[in-house]
Formats: C-alpha cells, structure tokens, sequence
C-alpha cells in the first residue's frame, strides 16, 4: 500500500526567503505526482504536475523535482512572499489508479 | 472556462440525519472524485467515476455512503445516516478522460459537521 509523508506539518520562513517542502512515497510505481495548495476553507488549486518519466518541472517561482528511485519530491518557492501562506499538498498517482496524499505541509510566510 | 462547481459550501446536521451533496464537474471531463479531507489531514478517495461507472468505490463506506454520476456528468453524494465521524470537507474533482498526463481540478467542497 503506498504512503505518502509531507514532512515537516507546519514550517514558517521571513519573506524573502525560498521556501523547500518534502514529498516522499513508499512504492516508487507512480505514473505522476501533482503539487497543490490549499488556502483555508478553500479547495485544491493545481500548482505543477510532473510525469514519472521527468525529472522536474518548472512554473515561475516554483520548481519540483522528482527522485522516483528513492520516493522523493520535493517543490522549491523561490523568493517566498507572504501570499504564499497556505498548506501544500503533494498527491501520487500510482499503478492502482488511485491519487494518494500526503497530510501537507502548512508554510507561513512573515512580512 | 468555469470550474468544478459543488454545492452547499456549508451544511450543519445532526447525527442520524441524512445530507446530499451536488457536483457539477468542467465541461468534458469524464473523470469525476469524491474526496474526504478530514482536519489537518490529505485527501481520501471516496469514489471515482469514468463517465457514469464506477471505477473504484474501496474505500466509500457503503453502509452510509452513496454516490451516482448519472448521464456521466453531474454527481452526488449522500450520507445515511450521518455519525460525528463524518464531519469534514467534501471535495469534488475532475479531470480529462484517457492517459496518466492530466491533472486533477478541484471544487471548493462542501464543509460538513454533524452535530
């Protein structure tokens, strides 16, 4: 059964500074990974969806890496701003079909 | 292009009573979710549907839980009876049919708590 664990829960950095959140999954059979944030009473807004077969991808300020062959994810904010407050989720597509999530990583971003 | 729609955003019920939920997917996704996000936690599926089938349901609790999709567009999703356990927020997702290169567009969900 794939787990997938977003470590650490919670991480608060001063604006300005780039900001490093964790995705990591036990069976490294996924067909993709997809990087979301949630804003409080809000649904999930798609940030960036890397294939198995890419090594990362890149959208402005946010750039994620993909290590399939030791379960890693990993999203990178450059430059945080404090509009980058909110929960980031990291969700697995594996051969099962299911999308698995992580529990998130809650940022503060301080003016 | 206009979003997943769900509706209510907030429903208060008592325990033992029963509760619906409405999605309306985008325009042409056959793939449609029902999610579970309990406070502080990820997502869980709940059911997913390949236009109007039903592709996995393992982990709806179907004591309690139903969902169809008819004509393979809108969806809902009903709970009865309602336990305390239940409360959380509903999410709906879509995505384009065919392939593992789509993403998955989120609702707003449906906050739940039952009382």
């Amino acid at each position: 059964k794939q787990e997938v664990t977003q470590i650490p829960a919670a991480l608060s950095v001063p604006e300005g500074e780039n900001l490093v959140l964790n995705c990591s999954f036990t069976d490294s059979a996924i067909y993709n990974l997809q990087w979301f944030r949630q804003d409080p009473g809000k649904g999930l807004t798609s940030l960036l969806l890397i294939q198995s077969s890419q090594r990362e991808q890149t959208s402005g300020r946010l750039n994620a890496s993909l290590d399939k062959s030791s379960g890693r994810s990993t999203l990178y904010i450059a430059a945080s701003q404090p509009g980058d407050s909110a929960t980031y989720l990291c969700a697995v597509k594996g051969s099962w079909g299911k999308f698995q999530f992580g529990a998130g990583t809650q940022v503060v971003v301080t003016p | 292009e206009a979003g997943v729609a769900q509706s209510p955003r907030y429903k208060i019920i008592e325990k033992r009573q029963s509760v619906a939920f409405w999605c309306n997917p985008i325009s042409g996704h056959a793939t449609l979710y029902w999610y579970q996000q309990i406070l502080g936690q990820g997502p869980k599926l709940l059911i997913q549907f390949q236009n109007n089938g039903v592709v996995d349901d393992s982990q709806l609790p179907k004591d309690r839980f139903s969902a169809e999709r008819l004509k393979g567009v809108d969806s809902t999703l009903k709970i009865q009876p309602a336990k305390l356990e239940d409360s959380a927020v509903y999410l709906c997702a879509s995505r384009p049919a065919g392939g593992t290169y789509n993403e998955q567009f989120f609702g707003p969900g449906t906050r739940l708590t039952v009382l």
